[in-house]
């Protein structure tokens, strides 16, 4: 079993539905992270947080620590949301867990 | 606008040549750290390095090797490159400062590297 779980693997929803995509993880982190990967590779961080809940335009990051679960929300989903969506734990002071990912397709 | 650059972009060894591929970090990063994206996978974190010294290593053997410069440069080097090293390869960099992972990473853009 992975250390960083997400799901669904892929997603594919029509423009202006409500989105979420799912993390869990299984070890003791000191902050998770939300991360965007456009096709060719690109990362762009979106969210850091180790509680609670953080929103930054159509996106909102959600952590509950006691369950070990993350979701990410994109409201009002537009075609140029379609991207991998990963998932990434900081374990201690040494390294990122990263998810295998959730590919995003919005249909206009 | 990242600010953090990588070279190559693209990149073809064969099976037992060696390789470096180049990052450069945002000035005043003293944190970065690389990682491994095999094809449909999340990435795989190798090692990090901080003000210059090796900060935490993955799962990954020996011939993976990095170094890190005084001006924000970095380096990862693979010796006796094996199939199963073809991958995209991204390193990131953070302000760095603690030895946290905990500060938010910015990513290169990755080099492709595929060994025949």
């Amino acid at each position: 079993k992975n250390e960083v779980e997400q799901s669904p693997q892929n997603l594919t929803a029509q423009e202006g539905e409500f989105i979420t995509i799912n993390c869990s993880y299984s070890v003791g982190i000191s902050a998770l992270h939300w991360l965007q990967q456009h096709p060719g590779g690109g990362i762009v961080s979106l969210f850091m947080l180790s509680s609670g809940k953080k929103k930054h335009g159509r996106l909102i990051a959600t952590i509950n620590i006691q369950e070990k679960h993350s979701s990410l929300h994109i409201t009002a989903s537009h075609p140029r949301d379609s991207a991998v969506y990963i998932c990434a734990v900081s374990q201690g002071a040494q390294k990122l867990v990263f998810g295998q990912g959730t590919r995003l397709t919005i249909n206009p | 606008e990242t600010g953090v650059t990588q070279s190559p972009t693209h990149l073809i060894k064969t099976r037992g040549q060696q390789v470096t591929l180049r990052c450069s970090s945002q000035s005043g990063h003293n944190t970065v750290s690389w990682y491994q994206q095999a094809l449909g996978q999340g990435p795989q974190f190798i090692f990090q390095y901080y003000r210059e010294e090796e900060n935490g290593r993955g799962n990954f053997p020996p011939r993976f090797s990095g170094l890190q410069f005084p001006n924000y440069s970095s380096e990862l080097n693979v010796n006796a490159l094996e199939l199963d090293d073809s991958a995209l390869y991204l390193c990131a960099s953070s302000p760095g400062t603690s030895r946290s992972y905990t500060d938010t990473q910015y990513f290169g853009p990755g080099t492709r590297l595929t060994v025949l």
